[in-house]
């Protein structure tokens, strides 16, 4: 197990609502990364935050926004929720410079 | 193009059987990969990772192979145990922040 936590396990939200996903690093990581995945596929890249600031973002709309705090825990935020967006979203935390990252046990978000 | 894949699906095998899952990449840059595991339910865990500069890592039961000739890695899994039926990943490293994920393998063992 590593040490990255997420909150909530599961959540329930209609279209059009606004969602707030939460993760704890794991102790000595620097730097927080965001996951979507999506039934049966591998996860896909959001963005990473590093420093409190956004490091790289992957090919997701600006409703996709984060936020890094200085204990390094973050916060994922989607704005006007869609169908597609139902999925796992997952956190990762790492060290910046290091290739590894360390995955928390992920938030299962369900859109009707 | 930035991409990674897997060749297979899915891989059955008889418990106490060697497991070789491969995956291929298109990125003749890349220089960092990492294998995860990801059980129903959980998220990916790190298995192994391996750097550019070298073709060969071994760990626990589990090796890594990576050709840069021809763009492939496999990953090799000795005496197949059930706890090691899940979903593999590879994943390449891009710019040192974003890791390029596969669509995955499915390995179920059978008893």
């Amino acid at each position: 197990e590593t040490g990255v936590t997420q909150s909530p396990t599961h959540l329930i939200k209609t279209r059009g609502q606004q969602v707030t996903l939460r993760c704890s690093s794991q102790s000595g990581h620097n730097t927080v990364s965001w996951y979507q995945q999506a039934l049966g596929q591998g996860p896909q890249f959001i963005f990473q935050y590093y420093r409190e600031e956004e490091n790289g973002r992957g090919n997701f709309p600006p409703r996709f926004s984060g936020l890094q705090f200085p204990n390094y825990s973050s916060e994922l935020n989607v704005n006007a929720l869609e169908l597609d967006d139902s999925a796992l979203y997952l956190c990762a935390s790492s060290l910046v410079g290091e290739g590894t990252q360390y995955f928390g046990p992920g938030t299962r978000l369900l859109v009707l | 193009g930035e991409s990674v894949g897997l060749h297979l699906p899915t891989l059955s095998v008889q418990e106490g059987d060697n497991s070789i899952i491969n995956c291929a990449y298109s990125n003749s840059a890349s220089d960092y990969f990492i294998w995860y595991k990801q059980e129903s339910g959980k998220g990916p865990q790190f298995i192994i990772d391996i750097r550019s500069n070298m073709d060969k890592r071994q760990g626990q039961r589990v090796t890594v192979l990576l050709n840069k000739t021809v763009k492939h890695l496999s990953l090799q899994i000795a005496a197949t145990q059930p706890g090691d039926s899940a979903v593999y990943f590879c994943a390449e490293n891009i710019n040192d922040y974003k890791l390029s994920f596969g669509a995955g393998t499915t390995v179920t063992v059978r008893a």
